[in-house]
């Protein structure tokens, strides 16, 4: 079946411009995550959705960067006035409902290389 | 605060050999390890998992240790094949938190 999806796949933009990043989820998966990877790095936890409850915003790095999610599928992070400190690889994953303790799998998407100019 | 990081940046090996890749942390509160496989230009790709009410998992020749007394998590791949080469990634979650932090990655090199 379809894995998680992002577009684009690369987005070179100038500085201050404002840019949406798309993630369309694995079918039925009600958890959504945004990450952030830099150059050589690993992940950097950005928001989470699960379901109707409000989001874990606590990765946001600052108030330029917003995620919504519409109809509990897909889910647009924008970054408002883009700052050369934001280029990096964006990454969206989906799960399905946890088990009681233990979320099951996240699954990622290829991501979208974002280019700061 | 919370780190996760890893001792070896990057790890060579001959094919067929066994590798281990090494990962300590630093949140004793954390409950759920994770392992990662990321190759060039695609997303992480899920290896094994582990509890941190267990110190030993065995999946299809990849095996993760847990050691919760020195905060150090190992991922052991038996008889690394070429296609093994991608960097990996530990990472941690703590109790309901869902989100996940990650180490730095060490890039596992296989030599034919």
């Amino acid at each position: 079946g379809a894995g998680v999806s992002q577009s684009p796949s690369n987005k070179v933009t100038e500085k201050g411009k404002d840019v949406e990043l798309r993630c369309d989820p694995i079918s039925g998966h009600t958890a959504l995550y945004w990450y952030r990877q830099s150059l050589g790095q690993g992940l950097e936890f950005l928001i989470y959705f699960q379901g109707n409850s409000a989001p874990d915003k606590s990765g946001l790095p600052s108030d330029r960067f917003s995620a919504e999610r519409t109809g509990g599928s897909v889910s647009t992070l924008t970054i408002q006035r883009t700052q050369q400190e934001d280029s990096a690889v964006y990454l969206c994953a989906s799960s399905s409902p946890g088990q009681g303790f233990e979320d099951n799998e996240q699954f990622f998407g290829p991501g979208t290389r974002l280019t700061v100019l | 605060g919370e780190s996760v990081g890893l001792h070896l940046p990057t790890l060579s090996v001959q094919e067929g050999d066994n590798s281990i890749i090494n990962c300590a942390y630093s949140n004793s509160a954390s409950d759920y390890f994770i392992w990662y496989k990321q190759e060039s230009g695609k997303g992480p790709q899920f290896i094994i998992d582990i509890r941190s009410n267990m110190d030993k998992r065995q999946g299809q020749r990849v095996t993760v240790l847990l050691n919760k007394t020195v905060k150090h998590l190992s991922l052991q791949i038996a008889a690394t094949q070429p296609g093994d080469s991608a960097v990996y990634f530990c990472a941690e979650r703590v109790g309901v938190r869902r989100a996940l932090t990650f180490g730095s990655g060490t890039r596992l090199q296989v030599q034919p």
